[in-house]
């Protein structure tokens, strides 16, 4: 199976929370990363956990690591439109693996 | 500050030509690392160089060679491309070797027709 398996898609209305989730396999990734990528464009860090946490709060972006369940989210509270774009999520040391990205459209 | 940069954006090849992408990372930053990202997929992971030596290889033929010269900036190489080589090509810089700091380019686009 699939290194980071992330949903392909998730659809909020404005203003509303946005939860994204991912599951990995290789617990022995020192650092989790939440990256953002608009359309033709590179691809931006939002936050990073490291392997001993378990949330991180950052603003509007709350990160959530369930290590035994190999289980990692990203919460967004607020969420506008400007937040609509793909969100990776990525594990690893220096040889990331990322998921195929979830699709997050924010409706007005 | 300047970001990761990256040259050319865009280019357009044929199959069997070679093409070498550019990187210059983060001032002060030690490691680049390349990725590919095909279409509608997340990035793999390539190559990683730290202080000038590589210190990681993904699963990617021989074909893809790299380099990381004194002043930090890389250079990825390949050779003989295929129309599946036609990606975008994601180069990341950070500070030390593993981190939690990893920031991307904007990437080169390679088309192979």
């Amino acid at each position: 199976g699939e290194d980071v398996e992330q949903s392909l898609f998730l659809s909020v209305r404005e203003g509303d929370s946005s939860v994204i989730n991912c599951t990995y396999t290789d617990s022995s990734s020192t650092y989790l990363y939440w990256y953002k990528q608009e359309p033709g464009a590179g691809l931006q860090l939002l936050t990073y956990i490291f392997s001993n946490m378990d949330m991180k709060q950052d603003q509007r972006l709350t990160v959530l690591l369930n290590k035994k369940d190999k289980h990692l989210s990203l919460r967004i509270a607020d969420t506008q439109t400007g937040d609509s774009a793909i969100y990776f999520c990525a594990v690893g040391n220096n040889d990331m693996r990322f998921g195929a990205g979830t699709r997050l459209t924010v409706k007005p | 500050d300047a970001g990761v940069t990256q040259s050319p954006t865009h280019l357009i090849k044929t199959r069997g030509q070679h093409v070498t992408l550019r990187c210059s990372p983060i001032s002060g930053h030690k490691s680049v690392s390349w990725y590919q990202q095909v279409l509608g997929q997340g990035p793999q992971f390539i190559f990683q160089y730290y202080e000038k030596e590589e210190r990681g290889r993904g699963n990617f033929p021989d074909r893809f060679s790299a380099r990381q010269f004194p002043n930090y900036s890389s250079e990825l190489n390949v050779n003989a491309l295929l129309l599946g080589d036609s990606a975008l090509y994601l180069c990341a810089s950070s500070l030390e070797w593993v981190t939690g700091e990893l920031f991307f380019g904007e990437g080169s686009r390679l088309t192979v027709l």
